[in-house]
């Protein structure tokens, strides 16, 4: 079963604080790990995209993938207003996507407050 | 450089009737993806296509259809709609390395 479990929020954090998204999955075939951003009434932007596990920065944004736990986390440092949106975590067992395409979780609200 | 490219950005459409959305990808990527958000179920894969070839197919009803053309614009049907075809859809298209995503069509059945 491929299915991926993330918290659905609200998560409402102070501007300025270390913000932890996370997320749990089953399937042990999984290789790719995607994190994406979206706003309301528009589609998702890739933020990360990282291979197998380990830690992967861009600016404020750090991916985590721990394949042993079946856990993968994204970090944002110095949380900004501009950052509240929906965040989706993705996983594929390919590259291309697979045969079942990007598997997504349901997506954590994030707000955070001035 | 362009991204991706979904129109119409809305529709209204009543049951029993057809409906073909349309996504133009970043120019150079031959994978096209499609996919169906609601809140209840989030985003769920409905096919993607490579190179005019259906590639693969989530788990969606035979009224759930698509087609890639040569230029890797892609289209995809709807017959016979639902109340539950009421969703956001989103085409993504890719050069490996991840999915880059369009606005979505809205669709709304009444």
């Amino acid at each position: 079963q491929k299915e991926v479990e993330q918290d659905p929020g609200p998560l409402s954090v102070p501007e300025g604080a270390i913000v932890s998204l996370n997320c749990t999955y089953s399937n042990s075939a999984f290789q790719y790990f995607m994190w994406y951003r979206q706003y309301s009434r528009k589609g998702p932007e890739l933020l990360m995209y990282t291979y197998s596990s380990g830690n992967k920065e861009d600016g404020r944004f750090t991916a985590q993938v721990d394949k042993s736990s079946k856990y993968i986390s994204l970090f944002i440092r110095d949380s900004q207003p501009s950052d509240s949106a929906t965040y989706l975590c993705a996983m594929s067992e390919d590259s291309g996507g697979g045969a079942d395409g990007l598997t997504f979780g349901k997506g954590t609200h994030l707000i955070i407050q001035p | 450089k362009a991204g991706v490219t979904q129109t119409p950005r809305y529709l209204i459409k009543t049951r029993g009737q057809q409906v073909t959305l349309s996504c133009s990808p970043i120019s150079g990527h031959r994978s096209v993806s499609w996919y169906q958000q609601t809140p209840g179920q989030g985003l769920q894969f409905l096919f993607e296509y490579f190179s005019e070839t259906q590639r693969n197919k989530g788990n969606f009803p035979g009224r759930f259809s698509g087609r890639q053309f040569s230029n890797s614009r892609s289209e995809m049907n709807v017959s016979t709609l639902e109340l539950g075809d009421s969703a956001l859809y989103l085409c993504a298209s890719s050069r490996g390395g991840g999915y880059t995503f369009g606005s979505g069509t809205r669709l709304t059945v009444v």
